[in-house]
């Protein structure tokens, strides 16, 4: 039980374009939704925490009208890179913390690939 | 800032070897640590969370112990296999900061047959 779906698991797209990434809770409701970003060889880091029905909170530096976060439902967390450009490519993950219990669940992670 | 640091970054050891796992936290004010599993490529797979209040924590053959005063935690792994190959995080869930996650570098473990 308590596993978040991510979808895609990778992508590759041009430069200029969007691509939007998908992580839903499948067994629990998710009213948070933490954002992480790896780059090679690096740690992962927060990037923004999403919060259903309000305004998604960012870490400093990264740019909120690039990195678009929607919690629309107490499943559902989108991340939509606009505009995206080869420095963007990064593994990208996101976590909720499951109801009840305390520890986090990840979802499997997207790799992002801009050419 | 709470900063998380996990040594060595690499390892190679022979199938069977039992191995220690290092992290340290600059921050004791924490929730709990957690160590996960990446494999290349692919997501994290929680392996064991300790709770701030806890010592240690064991699933099978992996042993995590705490010590927050000190800001350091192990992972131990007994007679380690092929199989456990992957790259090891821990990360910390720090109290400032509320339900932020600190991960360390992760140390790249390779179990060679």
């Amino acid at each position: 039980g308590a596993v978040v779906s991510q979808h895609p698991s990778w992508v590759i797209c041009k430069s200029g374009t969007s691509v939007k990434i998908e992580c839903r809770s499948l067994d629990f409701q998710a009213t948070t939704m933490f954002w992480y970003r790896q780059f090679p060889k690096q740690s992962l880091m927060l990037m923004a925490t999403s919060n259903e029905g309000s305004k998604a909170t960012y870490e400093q530096g990264v740019e909120k009208d690039k990195f678009l976060i929607n919690h629309a439902s107490l499943t559902l967390s989108t991340l939509t890179v606009t505009s995206a450009h080869p420095e963007d490519s990064s593994f990208y993950i996101c976590s909720a913390r499951v109801p009840g219990r305390a520890g986090y669940t990840f979802g499997s992670g997207t790799r992002l690939t801009v050419v | 800032k709470q900063e998380v640091t996990q040594i060595p970054a690499a390892l190679s050891v022979p199938e069977g070897e039992n191995l220690v796992l290092n992290c340290s936290f600059t921050d004791s004010a924490i929730y709990n640590l957690q160590w996960f599993r990446q494999d290349p490529g692919k997501g994290l797979t929680s392996l064991l969370l300790i709770q701030s209040s806890q010592r240690e924590q064991t699933s099978g053959r992996l042993n995590a112990s705490l010590d927050k005063s000190s800001g350091r935690s192990t992972l131990y792994i007994a007679a380690s296999q092929p199989g456990d190959s992957a790259t090891y995080l821990c990360a910390v869930r720090a109290v400032n900061t509320g339900n932020q996650f600190y991960f360390g570098t992760g140390t790249s473990l390779t179990v060679i047959p």
